[in-house]
């Protein structure tokens, strides 16, 4: 089982570098989300998507973008890399904002 | 702006104690959950809650949410070393899709 993939684990990029973090999911679930983690800290939602073809703002949109062309991608977009986008990155679904948000292993990123 | 206020932060507690983790907000949840998550893994879900006023039991974990759906808790009884983790609570406000997490209780159980 598969579940919620998501590439790469972990990246170094230099300040002004562009990248796209993957994710996949193989659940058919409508629901995906981006969030962000800091050092012990809870997760800030930064995009989402209730289907293929419809995203939205979370609390933290600035410096990244989404897109959703099917239902099993979502892939996120950082455009110029800044220090402060130095997290971990977790990609999530669910079939329901009201079921269980299933969550890839993480992508840590560093921009230096 | 919605907030979900998480407390405490942290928590360090001996073998057998109880505790309790809260999470507030001043909206109305259509559900909360709860998840754990351990260093380098993503969170994984313990429960949801939907009916204002319910109760939740996971063995020593009972989850409660609060009669007008703003707040809930998650109380341990007799902690165990293995508790050890990151508790997270996680609010929907409406069907719209966001679903946002608490700033999170780091909680410590020493033997």
């Amino acid at each position: 089982n598969a579940g919620v993939t998501q590439t790469p684990k972990f990246r170094i990029l230099k300040i002004g570098q562009s990248m796209t973090l993957q994710c996949a999911q193989d659940m058919n679930h409508n629901y995906m989300y981006w969030y962000r983690q800091d050092p012990g800290m809870g997760l800030k939602l930064i995009y989402y998507s209730v289907g293929a073809g419809i995203t939205d703002k979370g609390e933290v949109p600035n410096g990244y973008n989404v897109s959703r062309s099917t239902t099993e991608d979502f892939p996120l977009r950082l455009e110029l890399a800044a220090p402060s986008q130095t997290s971990v990155y977790f990609c999530a679904s669910s079939y329901s904002t009201n079921t269980e948000a299933f969550f890839g292993q993480g992508t840590r990123l560093t921009v230096v | 702006t919605q907030l979900l206020e998480q407390s405490p932060q942290f928590l360090s507690i001996q073998e057998g104690e109880n505790l309790t983790v809260y999470c507030n907000s001043s909206s109305v949840f259509s559900s909360l959950q709860w998840y754990r998550q351990e260093p380098g893994e993503g969170p994984v879900l313990l429960v949801t809650v939907v009916t204002g006023g319910e109760v939740k039991k996971l063995k020593r974990l009972t989850f409660q949410f609060g009669d007008a759906r703003k707040d809930s808790s998650l109380h341990i009884t007799a902690a165990q070393p293995g508790d050890t983790g990151l508790y997270l609570c996680a609010g929907s406000y409406n069907q719209g899709g966001k679903l946002i997490f608490g700033q999170g209780t780091e909680l410590s159980v020493k033997p």
